[in-house]
């Protein structure tokens, strides 16, 4: 069955370091999404991803993040430089479509630890 | 205002019993779907099943079923004959509309423990 994978599952990093966060959705999907949940909170969105520029974010997604599809296959999340708050576990998504009833399908996420 | 509401922060239920999960939403988008999600304590996400705003039958995915009562806007996941593997956070989240915003939203959660 396919599914979304993401690279690292678990990331240490230093306040104020940039860290890169790595997706491959699966393959037949055209959106993609980061989502992150922090420790004990509900899921929250932070951006959506198609036809290789952003469609939606949140007021989360400031400057400090970015994402981009460098290649065919990868989506990546980039946070310029981390700040304490950033500790979450950050999931890569992707869906067939936007409308209600495409399903968005997860990734097993990516622990991100600022210290 | 709240988008989902999940009034129970924890649920405990026996092994092969059934248990329902609640879900409420707020909405006034006629088009919406409505997506349940099981997070183990390992942390991935893993999707269960699925209702839309105009599906005339209650969805049904194995031993998942989603009670939808429209009028009441309420979605609530019935899990029939609990498994020790059920024991996991069970998160509702919907998505309004037809090319308007894409995202989920979600709720609190609720952490379901099924007891041998």
């Amino acid at each position: 069955e396919p599914e979304v994978t993401q690279t690292p599952s678990h990331q240490v990093t230093q306040m104020g370091q940039e860290v890169i966060l790595r997706c491959v959705p699966i393959s037949n999907h055209l959106y993609f999404y980061w989502y992150r949940q922090i420790l004990g909170q509900k899921v929250e969105f932070l951006v959506s991803f198609y036809n290789n520029e952003i469609s939606e974010k949140s007021e989360i997604f400031d400057d400090q993040f970015s994402v981009e599809r460098p290649d065919g296959s990868n989506f990546t999340l980039k946070i310029r430089s981390t700040k304490l708050e950033d500790s979450a576990m950050y999931f890569c998504a992707s869906s067939t479509g936007r409308i209600s009833g495409n399903t968005i399908y997860f990734g097993e996420g990516s622990w991100l630890t600022v210290v | 205002a709240q988008k989902i509401t999940q009034t129970q922060p924890g649920m405990f239920v026996q092994e092969k019993e059934a248990v329902t999960l609640d879900c409420t939403y707020d909405t006034s988008d006629p088009s919406y779907g409505l997506f349940w999600y099981k997070q183990p304590s390992s942390g991935e996400m893993i999707f269960l099943i699925y209702q839309g705003s105009y599906d005339q039958q209650n969805a049904t995915e194995g031993r998942y079923s989603l009670n939808f009562q429209k009028a009441r806007k309420s979605a609530n996941l019935v899990i029939s004959a609990s498994q020790l593997g059920d024991s996991a956070m069970y998160f509702c989240a919907m998505r309004e509309g037809q090319g308007g915003s894409e995202k989920l939203v979600f709720g609190k959660g609720t952490k379901l423990t099924v007891n041998p």
